[in-house]
Protein backbone atom coordinates (compact mmCIF):
# COMPACT_ATOMS: atom_id res chain seq x y z
CA UNK A 1 0.00 0.00 0.00
CA UNK A 2 0.84 3.73 0.03
CA UNK A 3 3.10 4.78 2.72
CA UNK A 4 5.36 7.74 3.55
CA UNK A 5 8.83 7.39 5.23
CA UNK A 6 10.23 10.74 7.02
CA UNK A 7 13.65 11.19 8.61
CA UNK A 8 13.60 10.45 12.34
CA UNK A 9 13.93 13.30 14.66
CA UNK A 10 14.38 15.41 16.86
CA UNK A 11 16.34 17.78 14.67
CA UNK A 12 17.80 20.75 16.69
CA UNK A 13 19.19 23.46 15.01
CA UNK A 14 20.62 27.30 15.69
CA UNK A 15 18.31 30.20 14.35
CA UNK A 16 19.47 31.22 10.63
CA UNK A 17 20.81 27.47 10.25
CA UNK A 18 19.97 25.58 6.94
CA UNK A 19 17.18 22.98 7.21
CA UNK A 20 16.30 19.93 5.59
CA UNK A 21 13.85 17.20 6.51
CA UNK A 22 14.06 14.37 4.66
CA UNK A 23 11.32 12.43 2.74
CA UNK A 24 10.20 9.81 0.48
CA UNK A 25 7.28 7.88 -0.52
CA UNK A 26 5.70 4.70 -1.98
CA UNK A 27 3.00 4.89 -4.02
CA UNK A 28 0.82 3.58 -6.91
CA UNK A 29 -0.09 5.83 -9.59
CA UNK A 30 1.04 9.67 -9.51
CA UNK A 31 -0.13 10.95 -5.94
CA UNK A 32 0.06 14.85 -4.74
CA UNK A 33 2.64 15.31 -2.11
CA UNK A 34 2.42 17.55 1.23
CA UNK A 35 3.87 19.22 4.01
CA UNK A 36 1.63 19.63 7.28
CA UNK A 37 3.24 21.69 10.20
CA UNK A 38 1.67 20.93 13.79
CA UNK A 39 2.21 23.85 16.01
CA UNK A 40 2.36 23.14 20.31
CA UNK A 41 -1.05 22.50 21.44
CA UNK A 42 -2.59 23.22 17.83
CA UNK A 43 -4.15 21.48 14.68
CA UNK A 44 -2.33 20.15 11.58
CA UNK A 45 -1.61 22.91 8.92
CA UNK A 46 -1.20 22.24 5.23
CA UNK A 47 2.48 24.01 5.04
CA UNK A 48 2.85 23.86 1.38
CA UNK A 49 1.92 21.06 -1.55
CA UNK A 50 2.92 19.59 -5.20
CA UNK A 51 0.19 18.11 -7.26
CA UNK A 52 2.62 16.71 -9.95
CA UNK A 53 6.22 15.81 -11.19
CA UNK A 54 9.29 18.56 -10.65
CA UNK A 55 6.52 20.92 -8.88
CA UNK A 56 8.02 23.01 -6.41
CA UNK A 57 5.80 24.24 -3.46
CA UNK A 58 6.87 27.02 -0.89
CA UNK A 59 5.27 28.94 2.09
CA UNK A 60 6.78 30.85 4.42
CA UNK A 61 10.34 30.37 3.28
CA UNK A 62 9.68 26.61 3.20
CA UNK A 63 10.13 24.64 -0.22
CA UNK A 64 9.92 21.06 -1.28
CA UNK A 65 10.10 19.95 -5.03
CA UNK A 66 8.34 16.80 -5.89
CA UNK A 67 11.14 14.32 -7.21
CA UNK A 68 9.30 11.36 -9.00
CA UNK A 69 12.75 9.47 -9.80
CA UNK A 70 13.84 9.28 -6.54
CA UNK A 71 10.17 9.35 -4.85
CA UNK A 72 10.88 12.32 -3.16
CA UNK A 73 9.64 15.55 -1.38
CA UNK A 74 12.54 17.17 0.84
CA UNK A 75 11.32 20.05 3.46
CA UNK A 76 14.33 23.02 2.92
CA UNK A 77 14.22 26.41 4.56
CA UNK A 78 17.47 28.62 3.84
CA UNK A 79 16.98 30.07 7.51
CA UNK A 80 15.37 28.66 10.28
CA UNK A 81 13.67 31.02 13.39
CA UNK A 82 12.91 30.00 16.87
CA UNK A 83 9.31 30.23 15.67
CA UNK A 84 9.48 27.38 13.55
CA UNK A 85 10.01 24.59 15.92
CA UNK A 86 6.98 22.43 15.33
CA UNK A 87 6.52 18.74 14.77
CA UNK A 88 6.35 18.36 10.01
CA UNK A 89 4.87 15.53 8.64
CA UNK A 90 5.20 14.65 5.40
CA UNK A 91 1.91 13.24 3.45
CA UNK A 92 0.42 12.09 0.22
CA UNK A 93 -2.84 11.68 -1.46
CA UNK A 94 -2.95 8.99 -4.40
CA UNK A 95 -6.75 8.97 -4.71
CA UNK A 96 -10.01 9.89 -3.15
CA UNK A 97 -8.98 12.82 -1.10
CA UNK A 98 -6.91 9.94 1.70
CA UNK A 99 -4.23 11.25 3.21
CA UNK A 100 -1.50 9.17 4.08
CA UNK A 101 0.89 10.55 6.49
CA UNK A 102 4.93 9.75 7.64
CA UNK A 103 5.38 9.40 11.25
CA UNK A 104 6.68 13.49 11.91
CA UNK A 105 9.49 14.87 12.35
CA UNK A 106 10.05 17.17 15.40
CA UNK A 107 12.13 20.07 14.70
CA UNK A 108 14.01 22.54 17.90
CA UNK A 109 15.10 25.85 16.89
CA UNK A 110 17.31 26.94 19.20
CA UNK A 111 18.37 31.04 19.76
CA UNK B 1 -13.86 32.49 9.54
CA UNK B 2 -13.82 29.59 12.25
CA UNK B 3 -12.12 26.54 11.94
CA UNK B 4 -12.78 22.98 13.08
CA UNK B 5 -14.02 22.50 16.45
CA UNK B 6 -13.33 19.71 18.56
CA UNK B 7 -14.66 18.99 22.19
CA UNK B 8 -13.31 17.68 24.93
CA UNK B 9 -10.00 19.01 24.12
CA UNK B 10 -8.89 16.47 26.51
CA UNK B 11 -10.89 13.38 28.19
CA UNK B 12 -9.15 10.72 30.69
CA UNK B 13 -11.58 7.55 31.55
CA UNK B 14 -10.77 3.83 33.13
CA UNK B 15 -10.95 1.00 30.77
CA UNK B 16 -14.58 -0.48 29.41
CA UNK B 17 -16.06 2.71 29.98
CA UNK B 18 -17.49 4.80 26.34
CA UNK B 19 -16.32 7.77 25.63
CA UNK B 20 -17.80 10.04 23.30
CA UNK B 21 -15.74 13.02 20.49
CA UNK B 22 -17.46 15.63 19.02
CA UNK B 23 -16.57 17.61 15.77
CA UNK B 24 -18.05 20.64 14.11
CA UNK B 25 -16.64 21.28 10.35
CA UNK B 26 -16.23 24.39 8.68
CA UNK B 27 -19.46 26.17 7.83
CA UNK B 28 -19.94 24.93 4.00
CA UNK B 29 -17.34 21.58 3.72
CA UNK B 30 -19.23 18.61 2.84
CA UNK B 31 -16.32 16.08 3.48
CA UNK B 32 -15.39 15.37 7.30
CA UNK B 33 -12.68 13.26 8.82
CA UNK B 34 -11.47 11.39 11.74
CA UNK B 35 -8.10 10.54 11.90
CA UNK B 36 -6.73 8.75 14.29
CA UNK B 37 -2.82 9.37 15.91
CA UNK B 38 -0.95 8.11 18.34
CA UNK B 39 1.93 9.14 20.69
CA UNK B 40 5.03 9.54 17.81
CA UNK B 41 3.28 8.61 15.07
CA UNK B 42 1.30 10.48 11.69
CA UNK B 43 -2.49 10.71 11.55
CA UNK B 44 -4.24 7.61 10.75
CA UNK B 45 -7.71 7.57 8.43
CA UNK B 46 -10.63 6.11 10.73
CA UNK B 47 -13.52 7.48 8.52
CA UNK B 48 -14.83 10.00 5.93
CA UNK B 49 -17.96 11.22 5.14
CA UNK B 50 -19.43 13.05 2.45
CA UNK B 51 -22.63 14.71 3.48
CA UNK B 52 -24.05 12.13 5.78
CA UNK B 53 -22.41 9.07 3.76
CA UNK B 54 -19.64 7.13 5.13
CA UNK B 55 -17.54 6.82 2.27
CA UNK B 56 -14.25 5.04 3.30
CA UNK B 57 -14.79 3.12 7.05
CA UNK B 58 -12.23 0.75 6.24
CA UNK B 59 -9.96 1.77 9.01
CA UNK B 60 -12.76 1.54 11.46
CA UNK B 61 -12.46 -0.53 14.21
CA UNK B 62 -16.72 -1.50 13.80
CA UNK B 63 -16.78 -3.64 17.24
CA UNK B 64 -16.19 -1.05 19.26
CA UNK B 65 -15.90 2.27 17.56
CA UNK B 66 -19.36 4.18 15.91
CA UNK B 67 -19.28 7.15 14.38
CA UNK B 68 -21.99 9.56 12.58
CA UNK B 69 -23.06 12.56 11.08
CA UNK B 70 -26.61 12.94 11.27
CA UNK B 71 -27.45 16.18 8.60
CA UNK B 72 -24.53 16.19 7.19
CA UNK B 73 -22.83 18.71 9.66
CA UNK B 74 -21.38 17.72 12.86
CA UNK B 75 -20.03 14.57 13.65
CA UNK B 76 -19.98 12.01 16.44
CA UNK B 77 -16.84 9.39 17.36
CA UNK B 78 -17.78 6.80 19.97
CA UNK B 79 -15.75 4.02 21.42
CA UNK B 80 -17.76 1.36 23.61
CA UNK B 81 -15.94 -0.08 25.43
CA UNK B 82 -12.56 1.73 25.58
CA UNK B 83 -9.52 -0.26 25.93
CA UNK B 84 -6.06 1.05 26.83
CA UNK B 85 -4.89 1.07 23.81
CA UNK B 86 -7.26 3.24 22.08
CA UNK B 87 -5.56 6.12 24.27
CA UNK B 88 -4.39 8.71 21.34
CA UNK B 89 -5.15 11.67 20.33
CA UNK B 90 -8.12 11.90 17.75
CA UNK B 91 -8.53 14.34 15.00
CA UNK B 92 -11.29 15.52 12.96
CA UNK B 93 -10.82 17.44 9.82
CA UNK B 94 -13.08 18.71 6.95
CA UNK B 95 -12.63 19.72 3.37
CA UNK B 96 -14.74 21.08 0.27
CA UNK B 97 -14.86 18.32 -2.12
CA UNK B 98 -15.52 19.41 -5.73
CA UNK B 99 -15.15 17.25 -8.38
CA UNK B 100 -13.30 19.18 -10.80
CA UNK B 101 -10.32 19.21 -8.28
CA UNK B 102 -7.73 16.60 -7.76
CA UNK B 103 -7.31 17.44 -4.38
CA UNK B 104 -9.28 19.34 -1.68
CA UNK B 105 -7.16 20.83 1.20
CA UNK B 106 -8.02 19.59 4.92
CA UNK B 107 -8.76 21.48 7.88
CA UNK B 108 -7.80 19.95 10.92
CA UNK B 109 -9.12 20.52 14.17
CA UNK B 110 -6.86 20.81 17.42
CA UNK B 111 -7.90 17.37 18.76
CA UNK B 112 -9.28 15.23 21.48
CA UNK B 113 -6.24 13.77 23.36
CA UNK B 114 -7.80 10.17 25.19
CA UNK B 115 -6.23 8.41 28.36
CA UNK B 116 -7.61 5.45 29.44
CA UNK B 117 -6.51 4.20 32.56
Amino acid sequence: GDSVTQMEGPVTLSEEAFLTINCTYTATGYPSLFWYVQYPGEGLQLLLKATKADDKGSNKGFEATYRKETTSFHLEKGSVQVSDSAVYFCALSAYGNKLVFGAGTILRVKS
Amino acid sequence: EAGVVQSPRYKIIEKKQPVAFWCNPISGHNTLYWYLQNLGQGPELLIRYENEEAVDDSQLPKDRFSAERLKGVDSTLKIQPAELGDSAVYLCASSYLSWDSSYNEQFFGPGTRLTVL
